[in-house]
C-alpha cells in the first residue's frame, strides 16, 4: 500500500491478556518507530528498529512490552500481561533513510487499546 | 525539561482567517528537525511541513508555513485561508540529528483547533 498501516484499528483486552499490535511500514522505508499517544497527550517514543535491528528500545515502559521486526519490513509489538495503564493509541511510524538524518516519518492510523 | 512546549490547548479561528500555533523547543544540538503533524479525529497522524535547523529560509507548503527563529527556538505554524477541515489537533516534533539519539521524534501536548464557519 501507498502508506503505514496497522492492525487491529481497535484491541478490547482483558487485564492480564497478551496482546500483539502489527505495522506495516511504507515499502522500502529503512527505519520503524513505535509511539503510544495517551488520550489528550502526544505521542511518546517506545522503540526504534533501522532494518531488522532495534537500535532504541529505551522508551518501553516495562519488560512487558516486546517489539520485533524479523525481517526488516513488518513489525510486532507485543504486550504482555495488560494492565488498565496500557490503554492508549499504539502508533507506528517509518521513514526512508536512516538514523542520524532528519527526515520525515510518516505515521499508521495507531491501533486504540483499551485494557477492561 | 520538555523539549517541545506548545502553550496553547486550544485555538478558535473564523473560516477563511490566518492563525498561527505556537510552537517552541529545546535542544543543545546544532543539527535538529522541527515537523509539524495534524492529527483529526480519525487518528492518524498527517504530515505538515518540516524546517531544518540550517534553513535559512521558512518552510512553506501550500496554506501552511513555519515561523522559524532559531534564537528565540521557537517554530510556530501558519495556516493561512482556514477551511473547516482543518479543525484538528496540530502538534509540534522535533527531531535530533545527532547520531546515536535513537532518532525519536519528541512531540508537544499538542493544540487543538477549531475552524469556525
Amino acid at each position: 500500500g501507498a502508506g503505514v498501516s496497522q492492525s487491529p484499528r481497535y484491541k478490547v483486552a482483558k487485564r492480564g491478556q497478551d496482546v500483539a499490535l502489527r505495522c506495516d511500514p511504507i515499502s522500502g522505508h529503512v527505519s520503524l518507530f513505535w509511539y503510544q499517544q495517551a488520550l489528550g497527550q502526544g505521542p511518546e517514543f517506545l522503540t526504534y528498529f533501522q532494518n531488522e535491528a532495534q537500535l532504541d528500545k529505551s522508551g518501553l515502559p516495562s519488560d512487558r512490552f516486546f517489539a520485533e521486526r524479523p525481517e526488516g519490513s513488518v513489525s510486532t509489538l507485543k504486550i504482555q500481561r495488560t494492565q488498565q495503564e496500557d490503554s492508549a493509541v499504539y502508533l507506528c511510524a517509518s521513514s526512508l533513510r536512516l538514523a542520524g538524518e532528519t527526515d520525515t516519518q510518516y505515521f499508521g492510523p495507531g491501533t486504540r487499546l483499551t485494557v477492561l | 525539561a520538555q523539549k517541545i512546549t506548545q502553550t496553547q490547548p486550544g485555538m478558535f479561528v473564523q473560516e477563511k482567517e490566518a492563525v498561527t500555533l505556537d510552537c517552541t523547543y529545546d535542544t543543545s544540538d546544532q543539527s535538529y528537525g522541527l515537523f509539524w503533524y495534524k492529527q483529526p479525529s480519525s487518528g492518524e497522524m498527517i504530515f505538515l511541513i518540516y524546517q531544518g535547523s540550517y534553513d535559512e529560509q521558512n518552510a512553506t507548503e501550500g496554506r501552511y508555513s513555519l515561523n522559524f527563529q532559531k534564537a528565540r527556538k521557537s517554530a510556530n505554524l501558519v495556516i493561512s485561508a482556514s477551511q473547516l477541515g482543518d479543525s484538528a489537533m496540530y502538534f509540534c516534533a522535533m527531531r535530533e540529528g545527532r547520531v546515536g539519539t535513537g532518532n525519536q521524534f519528541y512531540f508537544g501536548t499538542g493544540t487543538s483547533l477549531t475552524v469556525i464557519p
